[in-house]
């Protein structure tokens, strides 16, 4: 079973820029989740999606922070614009249902210069 | 906003030796306690999990403890080897969702 995917793996950008994440989740999960790990803490739920819909974004800065997942497989992370305390590991996971076993995919780490 | 917090933040331990990472909660809307091994590069993996009604599981070398009155849970990891090197975090599940909440994480050193 192939795990989640996560691209870019790293990127570098300047404050006030805009970027983008993209996450494939395992075949078949329907719950994914985004993560957000700031260097030295543990990962701190963004938003949680049930197939393409939202089911917790309650921790999601909206003011730059949004996510979607269209068609219920694959999402994307935006921030726009990025602020130096946005630089971390993005986390994708996916669990087959709800409450089941977070699958983690390996991250993006942002860096915000 | 409900919170985990673990200690302790790093640990040395030599290799055969014993290396025990505590956990504490705050308040009883947890009903899942998982622990993550990370690796740099890597996104956390699950390594044993606990639900509030068991008070003790093991898996292999790996053990955790449960103490419900006291919020407290612990990893215990037995005969601890240089593999073992890596960031560990418990987390907790909320009663009424999925979301975990993590704690700080231990950067566990195995010295050969």
């Amino acid at each position: 079973e192939a795990g989640v995917a996560q691209s870019p793996r790293y990127k570098i950008i300047e404050k006030r820029q805009s970027v983008a994440f993209w996450c494939n989740p395992i075949s078949g999960h329907a719950t994914l989740y985004w993560y957000q790990q700031i260097l030295g803490q543990g990962p701190k739920l963004l938003i949680q999606f049930q197939n393409n819909g939202v089911v917790d974004d309650s921790q999601l800065p909206k003011d730059r922070f949004s996510a979607e997942r269209l068609k219920g497989v694959d999402s994307t992370l935006k921030i726009q614009p990025a602020k130096l305390e946005d630089s971390a590991v993005y986390l994708c996971a996916s669990s087959l249902v709800p409450r089941a076993q977070h699958n983690f995919g390996p991250g993006t780490r942002l860096t915000v210069l | 906003q409900q919170q985990v917090k673990q200690s302790p933040q790093s640990l040395i331990v030599q290799k055969g030796g014993i290396s025990i990472i505590n956990c504490a909660y705050e308040n009883t809307a947890f009903d899942y306690f998982p622990w993550y091994q990370q690796f740099p590069g890597k996104g956390p993996a699950l390594l044993i999990a606990i639900r509030p009604d068991v008070s003790e599981k093991k898996e292999g070398r790996f053990t955790i403890s449960f103490n419900k009155s006291a919020k407290q849970f612990s990893l215990h990891i037995m005969d601890s080897q240089p593999g073992d090197s890596a960031t560990y975090f418990c987390a907790a599940r909320e009663t009424s969702g999925s979301r975990l909440t993590f704690g700080e994480g231990t950067q566990l050193t195995v010295n050969p």
